[in-house]
């Protein structure tokens, strides 16, 4: 069964901080992704990052791959209130079951005014 | 493009009674999965369809849990004398063919259901 650890769980800051949350996994993924999900919502994609190494910049947010695809970072810059909400990882299998994808438990960001 | 959408939104049961879900994926997607969402913990594979047929189900799906998805368009997950252990949040995603790791899902709102 492939896991994936996310670090940390639970992170309140303040506004304007910077703050950078992990994924972990023993697996190799053929792909990772990124999600945020508000409270009652379904989870919104926020990146793919395909390529060991691979690093992506949604505005304030960068994505890292680890070079093995094993794990991967989110690193929010200047954190503003409205980053508030839950981060997820999820990792797509390799081979016939690609369409697969395998969750962390989250990290829960609170950004305080 | 409307989105994934899920109906209802909420639902509240009693213990024993059968419930069923709805799901209206983005009509461009022939794929189709549920997940199902439990407090504390990230989403959890149930079920996978390609156009109309079920290509996967997870051993968390018991024979009290039924999905289908005719003519490859929207999709209903019906539930058998439901049980407390059944509450959670159920998501439905589509996406486009291809490698998903790649494309990634979209998700509905959810339906959360809760069985007293």
């Amino acid at each position: 069964t492939q896991l994936l650890e996310q670090s940390p769980q639970f992170l309140s800051i303040q506004e304007g901080e910077n703050l950078t949350v992990y994924c972990n996994s023993s697996s190799v993924f053929s792909s990772l992704q990124w999600y945020r999900q508000e409270p009652g919502e379904g989870p919104v994609l926020l990146v793919t990052v395909v390529t060991g190494g691979e690093v992506k910049k949604l505005k304030r947010l960068t994505f890292q791959f680890g070079d093995a695809r094993k794990d991967s970072s989110l690193h929010i810059t200047a954190a503003q209130t409205g980053d508030t909400g839950l981060y997820l990882c999820a990792g797509a299998n390799s081979g016939g079951s690609n369409y697969k994808l395998t969750f962390g438990k989250g990290t829960l960001l609170t950004v305080n005014p | 493009d409307t989105g994934v959408s899920q109906d209802p939104r909420h639902k509240i049961t009693k213990r024993g009674q059968n419930v069923t879900f709805r799901c209206d994926p983005i009509s461009e997607h022939n794929r189709l999965y549920w997940y199902r969402q439990t407090l504390g913990q990230g989403p959890e594979f149930l079920t996978y369809f390609q156009n109309e047929a079920q290509l996967e189900k997870s051993r968390l799906l018991s024979n009290r849990f039924s999905a289908e998805r005719p003519k490859g368009s929207f999709s209903t997950l019906e539930i058998q004398r439901t049980e407390q252990g059944d509450s959670a949040m159920y998501l439905c995603a589509s996406s486009r063919m291809g490698v998903s790791g790649n494309y990634g899902y979209t998700f509905g709102s959810g339906t959360r259901l809760t069985v007293v």
